[in-house]
This record gives structure tokens, C-alpha cells and sequence, in this order.
């Protein structure tokens, strides 16, 4: 498509319930990366895509976050037993491959908004 | 460690004055410097980028910013703010160690009112 796309737009679920969010770059974009901002913070990294290489999870704030992308496309992230610090708009962005043109943007998708009752 | 800080939560501004939102970063080596900002309910946007040249880079919607090496600033600046302009504006640096990629580090954000 012509931008990032980001589903569900908006989730509300209880705590201890699972969520999966999903995230669909731009086509021909290698590079797929996962941003979190909560209320009156700045953007927290949480884990990013590089092509066929092994994810960087540094980011991930604990064992219950997870995430995946199949076919070097789509990518899903898992949360698992949320919980109200959980709550959050999540970030999906992609960009163009290493020492391609434009390599150095990011395009943002419109984010996933959980709130975790 | 590597950081950006923008040091105001808030920027108020008279339409039709000129702006400013101040970042600073502390990196070794050479910084890729970004701005984005970001319209209410909606994704961040690319604004502009620094990565080497001229030390004053223009972007979308008529902003510009300043790389000054020795103060460690990238101040985003527009010389006549528009009402259409108030958003959240986002600093951010390229993590000097993500091996070519764009892990980047953002600042805080700081919010920019224009007032008619």
C-alpha cells in the first residue's frame, strides 16, 4: 500500500488478556521497527526488523512482549497478560534497506491505541 | 550514553512570529539528526534530516534546522508560524551502533501552540 497500516486502531482489553497488534509496511521497505509512546512521554524503542537478519529486541521492556515478522512483510507483536502499564499507542514504522535511497527515513503508520482496563 | 533532550514541554507562539524548538543530543562521532512531528490522533510525519553538508537543512512546510557541532544543537526553526503548524514535534538521533539502520533515539517531544 501507499503508507504504513496499523491494525486495530483501537483496543481496549482486560488485564491478563492477550493482544496481538499488527503491522503492515510499505512494500519494498526491508526495515520494520516498533515504537511505543505513552501519555506525556517521548517515544520508547522497542524492537526492529532488519531484512533477513536476526530481530533487535533490546527494547522490549519484559518477556511478555513478543513479535514477529513472516515473509519479510506483515509483522505481529504479542502481548501477553497485559497490564495497565501495558496502555499505550504503539508505533509501527518502516524505512528502505541499508545504503538504499532514503534508507535514513522513517515512515510511521497511525498506531495502535491499548488500553488495558 | 546516547540521548536527545528537548529541554520545553511547551512552545507558545503568536501566528505569523517565528519559532523555535530547541533539541540537543549527545552522541560520539558524527550525528543523523531528525525532526518529525505529529497532528493530533495521527502518525509522525518526517519534517527534515541531517546526516552531512551544509549545517542548515530545509524540510517540509517551510522548516528548517541548524546543526551546530559544538553546541550539539539541532534547533528546529520556521520564520513565520502558522495556527496550522501546533503539533508535537519530535527530535531524534540515529543509535551510532544499530549497524547502519535507523534505531533512532527520540527526545521527549515538545508541544507548539500558535495562537491567531
Amino acid at each position: 500500500g501507499a503508507g504504513v497500516s496499523q491494525s486495530p486502531s483501537n483496543k481496549v482489553t482486560e488485564k491478563g488478556k492477550d493482544v496481538e497488534l499488527r503491522c503492515d509496511p510499505i512494500s519494498g521497505h526491508t526495515a520494520l521497527y516498533w515504537y511505543r509512546q505513552s501519555l506525556g512521554q517521548g517515544l520508547e524503542f522497542l524492537i526492529y526488523f532488519q531484512g533477513n537478519s536476526a530481530p533487535d529486541k533490546s527494547g522490549l521492556p519484559s518477556d511478555r512482549f513478543s513479535a514477529e515478522r513472516t515473509g519479510g512483510s506483515v509483522s505481529t507483536l504479542t502481548i501477553q497478560r497485559t497490564q495497565q502499564e501495558d496502555s499505550a499507542v504503539y508505533l509501527c514504522a518502516s524505512s528502505l534497506g541499508k545504503g538504499a535511497s532514503g534508507a535514513n527515513v522513517l515512515t510511521f503508520g497511525a498506531g495502535s491505541r491499548l488500553t488495558v482496563l | 550514553a546516547q540521548s536527545v533532550a528537548q529541554p520545553e514541554d511547551q512552545v507558545n507562539v503568536a501566528e505569523g512570529n517565528p519559532l523555535t524548538v530547541k533539541c540537543t543530543y549527545s552522541v560520539s562521532g558524527n550525528p543523523y539528526l531528525f525532526w518529525y512531528v505529529q497532528y493530533p490522533n495521527r502518525g509522525l510525519q518526517f519534517l527534515l534530516k541531517y546526516i552531512t553538508g551544509d549545517n542548515l537543512v530545509k524540510g517540509s512546510y517551510g522548516f528548517e534546522a541548524e546543526f551546530n557541532k559544538s553546541q550539539t544543537s539541532f534547533h528546529l526553526k520556521k520564520p513565520s508560524a502558522l495556527v496550522s503548524d501546533s503539533a508535537l514535534y519530535f527530535c531524534a538521533v540515529r543509535d551510532m551502533f544499530s549497524g547502519g539502520y535507523n534505531k533512532l533515539i527520540f527526545g521527549a517531544g515538545t508541544r507548539l501552540a500558535v495562537h491567531p
